[in-house]
């Protein structure tokens, strides 16, 4: 069976400082791939989606940056945290063609930038 | 562009009783539509999907939904709420046949079973 992982599972970083959040899945090949952004605890924003090694498609401008350096794991990173970056990141995989296929999500990463 | 909405932010039902949530969708095309269920501090689970042919889908943990073309809306039905059904609810939707693959979310709806 599929097992997405995600770390930390939460983190307290200044403004400022650079970010790293680290998404693997396990028990699937080439997936498609996928960064969301959830504040307070209410709609999720797409930020990045993979459907390749070294493919990503950024869906909102911003400070934030993601790389797909192996099949399986999705990195988000950042120069500079903001305070804006706060917020609640969800890392999610699905089956990697164009089919009817759901996503399935990891734990998620609280960011708070203090 | 696609877009999904939830116009309720909270449902209030008492256990044993039926909840409905409810979404509405506008795409240009034909519809994927789903349901996803979020615990505090956790990821969203998968609930269910609609792809095609039978518009009542049925799901986990007793959910059914129902696809209504012609009133553009994905209705989130269980016949018997439980206190443990208390969760946020997320209504989703990906148009058939582009290259788009990533979904949209609504906005939520926080579901809270009285006991």
């Amino acid at each position: 069976s599929q097992t997405i992982h995600q770390w930390p599972a939460t983190l307290v970083q200044p403004v400022g400082s650079p970010l790293s959040l680290e998404c693997t899945v396990e028990g699937t090949s080439n997936p498609n791939l996928y960064w969301y952004r959830q504040a307070a605890g209410r709609g999720l924003q797409l930020l990045f989606y993979s459907v390749g090694i070294g493919q990503i498609s950024s869906e909102v401008p911003q400070n934030l940056s993601a790389s797909r350096p192996q099949d399986r794991q999705f990195i988000l990173s950042s120069k500079k945290l903001l305070l804006s970056d706060s917020g609640f990141y969800l890392c999610a995989w699905s089956l990697g063609d164009r089919g009817p296929y759901e996503q399935y999500f990891g734990p998620g990463t609280r960011l708070t930038v203090t | 562009a696609q877009s999904v909405a939830q116009p309720e932010d909270q449902v209030n039902v008492a256990e044993g009783n039926p909840l409905t949530v409810k979404c509405t969708y506008s795409v240009s095309g034909n519809p994927y539509l789903f349901w996803y269920v979020q615990y505090p501090n956790r990821g969203l689970q998968f609930l269910l999907k609609y792809i095609t042919g039978d518009n009542l889908v049925k799901g986990s943990y007793g959910f059914e939904a129902e696809f209504n073309k012609s009133q553009t809306s994905f209705h989130l039905k269980k016949p018997s709420a439980l206190v443990s059904d208390s969760a946020l609810y997320f209504c989703a939707v990906r148009v058939v046949d582009t290259g788009r693959r990533a979904l949209t979310f609504g906005s939520g709806t926080r579901l809270q079973v009285q006991p």
